[in-house]
C-alpha cells in the first residue's frame, strides 16, 4: 500500500526567508501524481502545486517549487520569500492515475511565519 | 470557481444521536469524498463515491454511512454518534482522469459529540 510521510510536524521561518518542507512516499507504481495542499487557519484546503511522476522537470508556481526525486521517492516543497499569509498546515499527498481518484495524505506540517 | 459547500461549520450533538453532514458541489464532478481530519493523523478517507448511488469504503468507514442520490450531493451519516467521532469532517470533489487531477475541498464541519 502507498504511504506518505512528513517527518516535520511543525516548522518556523522568518518572514522573507526560504523554507523547505520534506515529504517522502512509498509506492511500487510508476505513474502517479504528487501534491502539496495548504490549509490556512479556519480556511479551506487548497492545492498549492502538483507534480506528475512522468515529468522530470520540477513543478513551480510563483514562490512555490518542488524538488522531486523519483528514485529516492522524495517530494519536498520550497517556499521562497515567505509571507505571513503562508502560515498554514501543509499536506503532502499522493494520487494514482485511475478511476477512483483517491489521494493519500501525509499527516501534515504546520508552518509558522515569524514577523 | 469551483464551489464545495458543507451544511454546517460547527455542530454539537449528543451521544447516540443520528447526525447528517451534507456536502454540495457545483462543478458536475463525478467523484466525491468524505475525510476526517484529526491532529497528528492528517486526513483519513471515510467513504467516497464515483457515481450516483455508488459508494466505496475508505480507510475508516466503521460507524459511518453515506448517501449519494444526486450527483452534486454527498451525505455522511453517523447512525449513532459517539464521542470518538468528535472531529473535523472535510468533503471534497473531483473528476477522475482529468489532467488537473485535483480535489476541491469544502470548508469543513467541526463536529463535537458530548
Amino acid at each position: 500500500a502507498q504511504t506518505v510521510t512528513q517527518s516535520q510536524p511543525e516548522m518556523s521561518v522568518q518572514e522573507a526567508e526560504t523554507v523547505t518542507l520534506s515529504c517522502t512516499y512509498d509506492t511500487s507504481e510508476s505513474d502517479y501524481y504528487l501534491f502539496w495542499y495548504k490549509q490556512p487557519p479556519s480556511r479551506q484546503m487548497i492545492l498549492v502545486i502538483r507534480q506528475e511522476a512522468y515529468k522530470q522537470q520540477n513543478a513551480t508556481e510563483n514562490r512555490f517549487s518542488v524538488n522531486f526525486q523519483k528514485a529516492a521517492k522524495s517530494f519536498s516543497l520550497k517556499i521562497s520569500d515567505s509571507q505571513l499569509g503562508d502560515a498554514a498546515m501543509y499536506f503532502c499527498a499522493y494520487g494514482q492515475m485511475n478511476r477512483d481518484d483517491k489521494i493519500i495524505f501525509g499527516k501534515g506540517t504546520r508552518l509558522h511565519i515569524l514577523p | 470557481d469551483v464551489k464545495v459547500t458543507q451544511s454546517s461549520r460547527y455542530l454539537v450533538k449528543r451521544t447516540g444521536e443520528k447526525v447528517f453532514l451534507e456536502c454540495v458541489q457545483d462543478m458536475d464532478h463525478e467523484n466525491m469524498f468524505w475525510y476526517r481530519q484529526d491532529p497528528g493523523l492528517g486526513l483519513r478517507l471515510i467513504y467516497f463515491s464515483y457515481d450516483v448511488k455508488m459508494k466505496e469504503k475508505g480507510d475508516i468507514p466503521e460507524g459511518y454511512s453515506v448517501s449519494r442520490e444526486k450527483k452534486e450531493r454527498f451525505s455522511l451519516i453517523l447512525e449513532s454518534a459517539s464521542t470518538n467521532q468528535t472531529s473535523m469532517y472535510l468533503c471534497a470533489s473531483g473528476t477522475p482522469g482529468q489532467a488537473s487531477y485535483e480535489q476541491y475541498f469544502g470548508p469543513g464541519t467541526r463536529l463535537t459529540v458530548t
